[in-house]
Parts: C-alpha cells; structure tokens; sequence
C-alpha cells in the first residue's frame, strides 16, 4: 500500500484563487510528520509547510496552510490567493515515529499546479 | 550558508562507465539523505547518514551503487557501472537532528544524470 497518496496528477486554477491540494496517508505509528515541497521547473525542493501528528492546531505559513484532518489520515494544502509563481509541482511527505535517528522522509506522487493568468 | 552544494550539476555518461556524484551538506548538519528522482518511480530515498555513518540504505537499488561520507562536509554517490535505467536527477539534502520535534531537509539544486 501507498504510504503517502497524492491523487490530482494536475490541476489548472485561475489566479488569484484558492487552491486545494490532495494528500492521503497511511501509518499505524501514532507520531509522525507530514511535509509539503514545492518543486518548480527549475527543480529545486523547496520546504512549505509542517504538521505533527500531536500538533492540536492546523499548521499556517503565510499563505500556506494545512487541512489536517487526523481520523481521515488526510493533509490537504491550501494555497489562498493563488499567484502565478504558485505554479510547480508539489508533494507531500511523512515521516513515520518521530525519534532521534529516524529521519526517513516518504514522498507522494506529487501535483502539478498551473496558475491561469 | 550557501545551501547544500551538487556537483556536478549535469553528467552525461556512456553505459558502464562509473559516476561519481559529489554533495557538501550545510554545516552543523547532522543528517544527509540520497535521494534520486524519476517520471516513473517519482522521488525515492537511496540512503541516509548521521553523523557520517549511513543509518539506512534500503534504498539502494542494487550493487553498483555506493555512498560514502568520510567526513560531515562531503558525500559521494558512486553507480559503477552505469546503465541507461539510472537516469535521473539524484539528490542531496541535509538536516539537524529532529526527535520529537521536526527540522526541515534542504535539498541541493540535483544531478541530472544521463547514461546512453
């Protein structure tokens, strides 16, 4: 089974907008992390945004936040007010037991975000 | 800092011949991680140390890959020999320690690598 399930290969929305990411889990290890990257076309991995699976808030950076919802082991990221520099690849990752020493990242399949001028 | 550094940026190989990758981790990292990127298999983790020592390589496709760290600022990743199903783009990232907690991977900018 897929650890970490990302199922819009693509998605087009209009700038501006807010957009909606998917992202899925599956772990039976109640501590983990879960990550998002952006990957623009000139390939760098760039860190957005974190959520620990203790955390009681779901997590904000700037104009990213994270849709955690626990019981439904789903991590969904919310780009408000879409711009056109939005446009890249994302994907989320898990970290699975969070301990000193166990650093594993699992990465999704990852989206492909175009922002319509 | 200037980031984790890749060289080279870009390889392009013939089959059988060797590769050899290079990473310098940011300083005062404690962790550096593999990992090679494709269209099919999408972003995979080959290997990770700590503190110089690989913690786990299960990643490692096969035999004709190796990853050295002999000291905390240089890596290297060594396909011998190559084949045409190792292109990729293969990258660097390193990290403090996170326990309990978390700190973010930074990823170098990659080595595309293409073998004929």
């Amino acid at each position: 089974a897929q650890k970490i399930t990302q199922t819009q290969p693509g998605m087009f929305v209009q700038e501006k907008e807010a957009v909606t990411l998917d992202c899925t889990y599956d772990t039976s290890d109640p501590s983990y992390g879960l990550f998002w990257y952006k990957q623009p076309s000139s390939g760098e991995m760039i860190f957005l945004i974190y959520q620990g699976s203790y955390d009681q808030q779901n997590a904000t950076e700037g104009r990213y936040s994270l849709n955690f919802q626990k019981a439904r082991k789903s991590a969904n990221l919310v780009i408000s007010a879409s711009q056109l520099g939005d446009s890249a690849m994302y994907f989320c990752a898990m970290r699975e037991g969070l301990s000193f020493g166990n650093e594993k990242l699992t990465f999704g399949t990852g989206t492909r975000l175009t922002i319509i001028p | 800092d200037a980031g984790v550094i890749q060289s080279p940026r870009h390889e392009v190989t013939e089959m059988g011949q060797e590769v050899t990758l290079r990473c310098k981790p940011i300083s005062g990292h404690d962790y550096l991680f593999w990992y090679r990127q494709t269209m099919m298999r999408g972003l995979e983790l080959l290997i990770y140390f700590n503190n110089n020592v690989p913690i786990d390589d299960s990643g490692m496709p096969e035999d004709r890959f190796s990853a050295k760290m002999p000291n905390a600022s240089f890596s290297t990743l060594k396909i011998q020999p190559s084949e045409p199903r190792d292109s990729a783009v293969y990258f660097c990232a390193s990290s403090q320690a996170s326990g309990a907690s978390y700190n973010e991977q930074f990823f170098g900018p990659g080595t595309r690598l293409t073998v004929l």
